[in-house]
């Protein structure tokens, strides 16, 4: 079935530090892929998009590459901020429906 | 800008007993749908509407009933609540259905759901 898989352990990184968050899809090649940003008790908050044709995708401090290669998103948060603490979803198109990974929890310590 | 309003926030349930998740939109957003959040898995979607009068099973559909009589509202039905339906319930929107570029799902803020 299509899957998209992210690493579910937590990751601590230090203020001012890119983040890198990896998500992974499995048994279906997704149109584009979408990543979300999610806080405690609230839901999921669209943050950037990227086509299966384009490399790279910037807004602002992120930064999201789509390799169909290795079949495989990277986020990233530059310089990164305590405020940049959530956890982060990845969505893949599958049919008429979004495909979700479990989120990667980020925690920028100051 | 109200968006996607579910409520309630938070409900307790007694196995066996029937409820409504109530979801309203104000995008005139075709497309609505009803996610469960459960630790580790993710979102799953449970039903979901490309428009009024048309609704359809996505991925764990058993236990829940939905209807679309409007294009604002999509409520969610729980038949015979089960411990196991014990969940975070997300309600969401979006324009049209993932095949046109550029699309984004719009969440409510969700609503607590535990099965005693």
């Amino acid at each position: 079935s299509q899957k998209i898989e992210q690493n579910s352990e937590a990751l601590n990184i230090q203020e001012g530090k890119t983040a890198t968050l990896t998500c992974n899809y499995t048994n279906y090649s997704p149109a584009y892929l979408q990543w979300y940003r999610q806080d405690p008790g609230r839901g999921p908050v669209f943050l950037l998009l990227i086509r299966e044709n384009e490399k790279e995708k910037r807004k602002e401090r992120l930064k999201v590459t789509f390799d169909t290669t290795l079949k495989q998103s990277l986020f990233h948060i530059t310089a990164s901020q305590p405020a940049d603490s959530a956890t982060y979803l990845c969505a893949g198109t599958g049919g008429q429906n979004f495909v979700f990974g479990p989120g990667t929890r980020l925690s920028v310590l100051p | 800008n109200a968006g996607v309003t579910q409520t309630p926030k938070f409900q307790v349930l007694k196995t066996g007993q029937s409820m409504t998740l109530q979801c309203a939109q104000d995008m005139n957003h075709e497309y609505m749908s009803w996610y469960r959040q459960d630790p580790g898995m993710g979102l799953r979607l449970i039903h979901y509407s490309v428009g009024a009068g048309i609704t359809d099973q996505g991925e764990v559909p058993n236990g829940y009933n939905v209807s679309r009589s409007t294009t604002e509202d999509f409520p969610l039905r729980l038949l015979s609540a089960a411990p196991s339906q014990t969940s975070v319930y997300f309600c969401a929107s979006s324009y049209g259905a993932t095949t046109l570029p550029g699309n984004t799902i719009y969440f409510g803020e969700g609503s607590w759901l535990t099965v005693v």
